[in-house]
């Protein structure tokens, strides 16, 4: 089966660094994907690895592992707009993305 | 100007009832698809089109229709509503001709079954 796993909730606090994880296990890969969602509102996309390593962004950096199918999404320079649900994303080999449950960030003064 | 609409926004229907759902663009993508999100669950994907005289069903279509009128239109209909079918509904697009053929999502819509 195709499965996707990140934590369901994280805390952290204004101007320190967290990092979110992602495992998955899926038929083939194209891809994984990072999105910021906040409450009510739409996902935005974020970040995309194909390829092993580390790809920065910014504030926002998101790193690749294929053979342990694992990725994570790591925020800097925390800050209270950054509170929002992280969704991590595969693409298989249909092109169609997969999507995990979301980890929900709260960012704390 | 928004790149992905949604229409409408908020929409609170009762059983039985037939709604469509309107998704439009403007970036000229060729790939189109339908999500629901629900409380504690990722976006499961109803349906998907990869060009105007492509529908496919994704994991959860039962209940749902689509129509690709246009490139740049796609609707989501439901035959006849259910209590179940309350969620929150996303539209997406993407590029297969971008090398990520990364997915852009429309603002939602909120539908409400009574």
């Amino acid at each position: 089966g195709q499965n996707i796993d990140q934590p369901t909730e994280m805390t952290a606090t204004e101007g320190a660094i967290v990092q979110i994880n992602c495992t998955y296990q899926t038929s083939g890969f194209n891809g994984l994907f990072w999105y910021q969602q906040h409450a009510g509102e739409a996902p935005t996309f974020l970040s995309y690895n194909v390829l092993d390593g580390l790809e920065e962004k910014g504030r926002f950096s998101s790193f690749l592992s294929r053979s342990k199918g694992y990725s994570y999404l790591l925020l800097k320079e925390l800050q209270m707009k950054d509170s929002a649900s992280y969704l991590c994303a595969v693409r298989g080999n249909t092109d169609k993305l997969i999507f995990g449950t979301g980890t929900r960030l709260q960012v704390f003064p | 100007d928004a790149d992905v609409t949604q229409t409408p926004r908020n929409r609170i229907t009762k059983t039985g009832k037939r709604i469509m759902l309107e998704c439009s663009q403007t970036k000229g993508h060729d790939r189109m698809y339908w999500y629901r999100q629900d409380p504690g669950l990722g976006l499961q994907l109803i349906y998907y089109s990869f060009d105007v005289k492509d529908i496919n069903k994704g994991e959860i279509s039962d209940g749902y229709s689509v129509s690709r009128q246009a490139q740049a239109k796609f609707s989501l209909s439901l035959e006849s509503a259910i209590p179940n079918q309350t969620a929150l509904y996303f539209c997406a697009t993407s590029d297969n001709r971008e090398n990520t053929d990364t997915q852009y999502f429309g603002p939602g819509t909120r539908l409400t079954v009574l």
